[in-house]
């Protein structure tokens, strides 16, 4: 069974960092991209970052978090990490980890969230 | 970077059929995937590649996709239906390169 499992959510205030991991299990994770999708408070999906299969040689940010944010994965433990630093009270959300999968990269498999809220 | 747009809500009696658009510039060109979530769960991959269904998902759920606007498609509505439906491309060759519609909320009246 395909399993995603994020962690390392909580409360910062802003400025601060925060190191979410996702575990997965159950796939050959070193075959898949891996990447990060958002969902503040009552609003959409927002992609936050891929990173490519095997090495990950190839990573990739929506603007609001370039330069902020950095992906990383670990193919040894089975798990990609997002680390964030320079927190703003705008990044507060629910951070979904989810394979992307097909030639295409469908979102097939989520993990159920961690949530970061950043707050005074 | 390439953009998205759905409707923020559509509305379907029980049993009838809802129909929920993404336009995007010349979007037949690309593959859409679309995803259901439900209150406080995580996105459910419900149509990929325009109109392939994963496995688990009812054949009530189709989609199409052509011109400059993709389709799901949700047959004989059933009140576990409602929920916020999402549209996704891939947009290759872009620092971009997930791509989510805005989001609709479909009730079932």
């Amino acid at each position: 069974e395909v399993q995603l499992v994020e962690s390392g959510g909580g409360l910062v205030k802003p400025g601060g960092s925060l190191r979410l991991s996702c575990a997965v299990s159950g796939f050959t994770f070193s075959d898949y991209c891996m990447n990060w999708v958002r969902q503040a408070p009552g609003k959409g999906l927002e992609w936050v970052s891929s990173i490519s299969y095997r090495s990950g040689s190839f990573t990739y940010y929506a603007a609001s978090v370039k330069g902020r944010f950095t992906i990383s994965r670990d193919n040894a433990k089975n798990a990609v990490v997002l680390q964030m630093k320079s927190l703003r009270v705008e990044d507060t959300a629910v951070y979904y980890c989810a394979r992307g999968a097909g030639s295409y990269y469908r979102g097939d498999s989520w993990g159920q969230g961690a949530l970061v809220t950043v707050s005074s | 970077s390439y953009v998205l747009t759905q409707p923020p809500s559509v509305s379907v009696a029980p049993g009838k059929t809802a129909r929920i658009t993404c336009g995007g510039n010349n979007i037949e060109s690309k593959n859409v995937h679309w995803y259901q979530q439900k209150p406080g769960q995580a996105p459910v991959l419900v149509v990929y590649d325009d109109r392939d269904r994963p496995s688990g998902i009812p054949e009530r759920f189709s989609g199409s996709n052509s011109g400059n606007t993709a389709t799901l498609t949700i047959s004989r509505v059933e009140a576990g239906d409602e929920a916020d439906y999402y549209c996704q491309v891939w947009d290759s060759g872009s620092d971009h390169p997930w791509v989510f519609g805005g989001g609709t909320k479909l009730t079932v009246l």
